[in-house]
């Protein structure tokens, strides 16, 4: 039973360009997270869906950023245009659901460096 | 917005001390977590505690969800190398029902063999 898959492990991207970062939950995981970690910091809560549907965006930028967790495929962090300041540690989290008592699961991360 | 406060940042110990630190927040939680994370890697939870008082362990660590319900620390005994790594208190409001989880900036263990 694989874990939650995240994928590319390091991007790098020149400023102004595109980010797509993926997350595939473990299988039959139907709730997904995205968190951000700056360097030597806590992660910071993005956003939470569920297949086809955004519950909680409270924590995503208001501009570049998009998720979608379509009902095919992995979900998927998209990051336009991307800054110096988007370099950090983005991490996907997966859950069968969102209840106390079963916790997420991490992926290992996708390192974003923007040159 | 909420703030988890961890303390302390960094501790740099010999192999065999016993190892604390802790978490607070500005407002009530319901659910407190930790966590350890080592390099390059994504966060694993160590412990799970859901009612105010809770005391769990978990093998050489144990964690309290403190009674205010705005504190919770964890304890590590006898600590070996294979602790190094990053420790991050986590915890959820009541007032979320989507599971999004508030994390402390992290505690740095080193451990001296």
């Amino acid at each position: 039973n694989a874990g939650v898959m995240q994928n590319p492990r390091h991007l790098v991207r020149r400023r102004g360009q595109e980010a797509r970062l993926r997350c595939s939950p473990m299988k039959g995981h139907s709730h997904v997270y995205w968190y951000r970690q700056l360097p030597e910091e806590g992660l910071k809560f993005m956003v939470y869906l569920q297949k086809e549907n955004i519950i909680d965006e409270s924590g995503m930028p208001k501009e570049r950023f998009s998720a979608e967790f379509p009902k095919e495929g992995p979900s998927i962090l998209r990051i336009q245009q991307v800054v110096r300041g988007d370099s950090a540690a983005y991490f996907c989290a997966s859950s069968p659901y969102p209840n106390p008592g079963s916790e997420a699961f991490f992926g290992q991360g996708t390192r974003l460096t923007v040159v | 917005g909420q703030q988890l406060n961890q303390s302390p940042q960094s501790m740099f110990i010999q192999e065999g001390e016993d190892v604390s630190m802790n978490c607070t927040s500005s407002s009530i939680f319901n659910t407190w977590l930790w966590y350890k994370q080592d390099p390059g890697e994504g966060p694993v939870l160590l412990i799970a505690l859901y009612k105010a008082g809770e005391l769990t362990s978990n093998g050489r660590l144990t964690a309290q969800f403190g009674i205010t319900r705005k504190d919770s620390f964890l304890n590590i005994s006898a600590s070996i190398p294979s602790d190094v790594g990053i420790y991050f208190c986590a915890g959820r409001d009541g007032s979320s029902n989507t599971g999004k989880l508030i994390f402390g900036q992290g505690t740095t263990l080193q451990v001296k063999p």
